[in-house]
């Protein structure tokens, strides 16, 4: 089993609609959870952090921790072809500092 | 605000030269990582810093890698006797601290230097 799982996609979803995007990981302790969004030939961006269980909100972008289902996610509402990117997700696996990633999942908005 | 920056951006070395990289964090940051990412995968974990101090290396990064951070400034990361499987792209990135929660530790990425081994 991997580490940080992501569906690898990709993942078409309608202008307007919301994407939703899934990782599960598989160390209980992990303690921080983050999105990066990566246009093609660019580096990670940060988008979202969260740490407790529960919604975060962030403009169009909510972020969602699950900690007893090891389970985090990120909702994008009315998509816009520029979301079109790979999504990353991190997690600083058992509380140490190194980012452990997903591979990521492409993300492609139709108008 | 001048976020991350890397040097080179692009490096096409021949197989089994040395090739150094530099990365200059966020001024304010005291935590500095390294990753690698290949095509289509998430970058993976090489080394990082605390300050100065190198805290933790990745067993990914081979004798043949070789990172510094001499006045916990700025940072090299020098790969020597090149190999093809060496071509990626190398992230570097800062956080501001030590603390176990964001946003403290969020990390934020340079442009990355993408190495091409032929």
């Amino acid at each position: 089993q991997k580490e940080v799982e992501q569906n690898s996609g990709p993942l078409s979803v309608p202008e307007g609609a919301i994407a939703s995007l899934n990782c599960t990981y598989s160390d209980r302790v992990s303690q921080s959870f983050f999105w990066y969004r990566q246009y093609s030939g660019k580096s990670p961006e940060l988008i979202m952090s969260i740490y407790s269980n529960g919604d975060k909100e962030d403009g169009r972008f909510t972020a969602q921790l699950n900690k007893a289902s090891q389970y985090v996610s990120l909702l994008i509402r009315d998509s816009q072809p520029s979301d079109s990117a790979t999504y990353l997700c991190a997690v600083n696996m058992g509380g140490a500092q190194k980012l452990v990633f997903g591979q990521g999942t492409r993300l492609t908005i139709n108008p | 605000d001048t976020g991350v920056s890397q040097d080179p951006r692009h490096k096409i070395t021949k197989r089994g030269q040395n090739v150094t990289f530099r990365c200059d964090p966020i001024s304010e940051h005291n935590r500095l990582y390294w990753y690698r990412q290949t095509l289509g995968q998430g970058p993976e974990f090489l080394t990082y810093f605390q300050n100065e101090a190198q805290l933790e290396k990745s067993r990914l990064l081979s004798d043949r890698f070789s990172a510094e951070r001499p006045k916990g400034s700025f940072s090299t990361l020098e790969i020597q006797r090149t190999e093809q499987g060496d071509s990626a792209m190398y992230l570097c990135a800062s956080s501001l601290t030590s603390g176990g929660s964001p946003p403290e530790n969020e990390q934020f990425f340079g442009p990355g230097t993408r190495l091409t081994v032929l």
